[in-house]
């Protein structure tokens, strides 16, 4: 079974401070997904990383994915209160089609 | 830019109802979702489909769901004989056929079952 796992669960930064989310994977995977969800809202896709040593940018955030070490991460820059809300790493399995499984999400709060 | 719509936004059904939730996929894509969050937790998968059938299912989706495309935009997913713990947020998404493309979610449909 794939096992997906975030770590925090929980974040609280200051604005302009800088932080890494990590997902770990229990098994191989070929591709890794990011979203973003605020509360009550859909999800919205952040990045799609097909390939090791993948790294991807967008504004503020960046992710890279390792798959040897089943490893993703998504570090925020200089954090802004627009940040805030809760990302999920989602992976889907190699033999299994376009499954996502879901990590348990990390909820970001930025305070001014 | 093309979104997945769902309807309706919010349902409440007694327990024992039948549901239907309603989504339109983005047009150009072939691969259909639904996903379910209960409230505070992680999101989980219940079903995908592609070219009129099922193609891999969760162990979450027992007889008591099923899915449908009944026309060329519609895919809808039924809940016979809703139980309490069926209460959850349902999100449908798609994707086009190639491997490695974004999985696009719709806004969801929050079902409370009383």
């Amino acid at each position: 079974e794939l096992k997906v796992e975030q770590n925090p669960l929980f974040l609280s930064m200051q604005e302009g401070k800088n932080y890494t989310i990590y997902c770990n994977y229990s098994t191989t995977s070929d591709r890794l997904y990011w979203y973003r969800q605020d509360p009550g809202k859909s999800l919205e896709s952040l990045f799609v990383l097909l390939s090791n040593g993948a790294v991807k940018q967008e504004g503020r955030l960046m992710a890279s994915l390792d798959t040897k070490a089943r490893l993703s991460t998504l570090h925020i820059t200089a954090a802004v209160h627009d940040l805030s809300a809760t990302y999920f790493c989602a992976v889907v399995k190699e033999t299994s089609g376009s499954r996502l499984t879901f990590g348990e999400g990390t909820q970001l709060t930025v305070n001014p | 830019e093309p979104e997945v719509t769902q309807t309706p936004s919010h349902q409440v059904t007694q327990m024992g109802q039948e549901v239907i939730l309603r989504c339109v996929p983005i047009s150009n894509h072939l691969y259909f979702y639904w996903y379910r969050q209960i409230l505070g937790q992680k999101v989980e998968f219940l079903v995908s489909f592609y070219n009129n059938e099922i193609s891999e299912k969760s162990e979450i989706f027992d007889d008591q769901f099923s899915v449908e495309r009944p026309d060329g935009s519609n895919f809808t997913l039924k809940i016979r004989s809703t139980k309490l713990e069926d209460s959850a947020m349902y999100f449908c998404a798609s994707s086009e056929p190639s491997s490695g493309n974004t999985i696009y979610f719709g806004e969801g449909s929050w079902l409370t079952v009383v």
